[in-house]
């Protein structure tokens, strides 16, 4: 079993959607948890962190962490054709490595 | 802005030759960056821990005398890939760990396109 799992997707939905893209692990050590969105040929960008159980808001994006259920989410209302990208998770302990989900592909269609 | 510089952003250079991917945190100190390759449409596979003073620590699979890495300063990384081939090229991304401050945050540059002919 890997220590992080993601669905690739392709997920397709229509301008405006709500998205919601999900993670999920089994390493109780992990304490911190980041969302990253990657355009083609361009490096991961940092889009949310959250160091605890709970929601986390900035603008369109809502990160969730359930460390109970030991499963993570990032929803984004409102969804734009920007917004098209792959989406990676990652999650770690102290000064463990980094551990990154596979990615989610994401197509918003116009 | 952008936290992390890589440069150069894209380097195509002749089989047998070496390259340098140079990697800088520009607004904080960074003890320890990570070096990533990343094939097409796949995920982020790490390469190597780079810790600043100390010898980089690779993982299982990645030959330490073909990608060389160099951790000089407190802000500056680098990788070398050593007698390249053509199936060395790739994207390859540094990253490096924010400072207590920034919650041990891993921000990235921007990845390093390399072709080798």
């Amino acid at each position: 079993q890997k220590e992080v799992e993601q669905d690739p997707g392709p997920l397709s939905v229509p301008e405006g959607a709500i998205v919601s893209l999900n993670c999920t692990y089994s390493n109780s050590a992990f304490q911190y948890f980041m969302w990253y969105r990657q355009y083609s040929r361009k490096g991961p960008e940092l889009l949310m962190y959250t160091y605890s159980s709970g929601n986390k808001e900035d603008g369109r994006f809502t990160a969730q962490v359930d460390k109970s259920s030991k499963y993570i989410s990032l929803f984004i209302r409102d969804s734009q054709p920007s917004d098209s990208a792959t989406y990676l998770c990652a999650m770690g302990g102290g000064y463990q490595k980094v551990t990154f989900g596979t990615g989610t592909k994401l197509q918003v269609i116009p | 802005g952008a936290v992390v510089s890589q440069h150069p952003s894209w380097v195509i250079c002749k089989s047998g030759t070496s390259v340098k991917i140079e990697c800088r945190s520009l607004d904080f100190q960074a003890t320890t960056m990570f070096w990533y390759r990343q094939f097409p449409k796949q995920s982020l596979m790490l390469m190597a821990t780079s810790n600043e003073g100390s010898k980089a620590t690779y993982e299982q699979g990645v030959e330490k005398d073909k990608f060389l890495i160099n951790h000089a300063s407190l802000t500056l990384s680098t990788l070398t890939v050593t007698s390249a081939h053509p199936e060395d090229s790739s994207f390859y991304i540094c990253s490096a760990r924010g400072q207590l401050s920034r919650g041990n945050t891993i921000y990235f540059g921007e990845g390093s396109w390399l072709t080798v002919v």
